[in-house]
């Protein structure tokens, strides 16, 4: 069955630290990813997706994925934290196979101020 | 422009009974996905909603129920509710004419605790 990890569960960064979380997925075929962040108190939301063309993709707030097809990776990336990243954030992938969306378990991220 | 509203926002129901949660999409959006999000997992697609139909389903099993109404807001019905149940469920919009090839826009969710 496809399938989405997320290696980190949880992870503590300080502030102007260099972030990089891991999203692999199980999946041979086309993909389209997404990583979605759901801030203290607030709706999940989109913060990049990719469809096809560059794989390097760049979200809101500085965020930025790649895709690298043949780790069957999408990490998030993030060159200075700042503390309002404090969030959990999910990967998710949509296979050609079915059209439905997987997300992973999620990754919660706390900035020290 | 208000985005996606759910209700209630908590229930409490017994084991056996049915509940009934409600999603208003974003202003525009036609489509309507939902999800259960247990407790230290991702969300979970449950199924999809377009022209009043069900597009898309996940690994839910019948008990599981929606509808979509013609002002595009949904319903998501269980029945024979199981403590397993227990869990935030989630309502996403989008305008769409392929399934997810648009941004979903999550509401706030309703959490549901069967005793």
């Amino acid at each position: 069955a496809q399938s989405v990890s997320q290696h980190n569960h949880h992870v503590i960064l300080s502030e102007a630290a260099s972030l990089e979380l891991g999203c692999n997925y199980s999946y041979g075929g086309t993909v389209n990813l997404f990583w979605y962040v759901q801030y203290p108190g607030q709706h999940l939301q989109l913060l990049l997706k990719y469809f096809s063309g560059d794989p390097l993709v760049k979200g809101i707030k500085g965020f930025e994925a790649e895709f690298i097809k043949s780790k069957f990776s999408f990490n998030l990336r993030k060159p200075s934290v700042q503390w309002s990243d404090t969030a959990e954030y999910f990967c998710a992938v949509i296979t050609n196979r079915d059209d439905k969306i997987i997300f992973g378990k999620g990754t919660r991220l706390h900035i020290l101020p | 422009d208000a985005g996606v509203t759910q209700s209630p926002t908590h229930l409490i129901k017994t084991r056996g009974q049915q509940v009934t949660l409600r999603c208003s999409p974003k202003s525009g959006h036609d489509t309507v996905s939902w999800y259960q999000q247990a407790l230290g997992q991702g969300p979970q697609f449950i199924f999809q909603y377009y022209e009043e139909e069900e597009r898309q389903r996940g690994n839910f099993p019948d008990r599981f129920s929606g509808h979509q109404f013609p002002n595009y807001s949904s319903e998501l019905n269980v029945n024979a509710l199981l403590l397993g149940d227990s869990a935030l469920y989630l309502c996403a919009s989008s305008l769409t004419s392929e399934p997810f090839q648009e941004t979903q826009y999550f509401g706030p969710g309703t959490r549901l605790l069967v005793l």
